[in-house]
């Protein structure tokens, strides 16, 4: 299979903990995203990468959030001291350049604040 | 700034009856529209899209067409099955084209 894959599936975390959360992208693919999705909510776009250069940031992302992409190939997501209201479903997706390339998403990372 | 709007849910079906989700969109610009349906313990998929006004992208038996003058995109299928069922996603490449703005999502359950 050669889709997103995203690890780990599910993290349950104590609050104040730092987490990182991985993604592979469709090798291919030089754009990467990442998303959050809380309960009943659509995903909300944080942040998304052109190769190994972090292009743009949403507001959403505090500073105890971090992103990196070295390499351009994997992406890494870091949240530092977490709060319970992270808890929520992160989603990484990629796609080539281009207005109207597909996007293909991951399974998501679940991540719990307790 | 870009936003969708999307019909509350849950939609509740039996199978082979008619199935319209209304999206509504605001936006600066002439953003490309997407349909995403995303099955149970899977993760999002690209259904359709259509990228210019009066395009109609269609895919599996649902369709949706562009319509730039009640800014609308919404999805329809004639016959619904119980496969269908799943949460559907309404979406819009933001003003810079990089990235996807969804709406909230609509559930779709169909019954036998």
């Amino acid at each position: 299979d050669t889709g997103v894959s995203q690890n780990p599936r599910h993290k349950i975390t104590k609050r104040g903990q730092n987490v990182t959360f991985r993604c592979d992208p469709i090798s291919e693919h030089n754009r990467l995203y990442w998303y959050r999705q809380t309960l009943g909510q659509g995903p909300e776009f944080l942040t998304y990468f052109q190769n190994e250069a972090q292009l743009e940031k949403s507001r959403l992302l505090s500073d105890r959030f971090s992103a990196e992409r070295p390499k351009g190939s994997f992406s890494t997501l870091e949240i530092q001291r977490t709060e319970q209201g992270d808890s929520a479903m992160y989603l990484c997706a990629s796609r080539n350049t281009g207005m109207n390339t597909e996007a293909f998403f991951g399974q998501g990372t679940r991540l719990t604040v307790v | 700034g870009d936003s969708v709007t999307q019909m509350e849910g849950p939609v509740t079906l039996s199978e082979e009856a008619f199935l319209t989700i209304n999206c509504t969109y605001t936006a600066t610009g002439y953003p490309s529209l997407f349909w995403y349906v995303q099955y149970p313990g899977e993760g999002l998929q690209l259904l359709l899209k259509a990228t210019k006004a009066d395009d109609k992208g269609s895919n599996k038996g649902f369709e949706a067409t562009y319509r730039k003058e009640t800014t609308s995109f919404h999805l329809e299928k004639g016959s619904v099955q119980v496969s269908d069922s799943a949460v559907y996603f309404c979406a819009l490449t933001n003003q810079a084209g990089t990235a996807l703005i969804f709406g909230k999502g609509t559930t779709l359950s169909v019954s036998s």
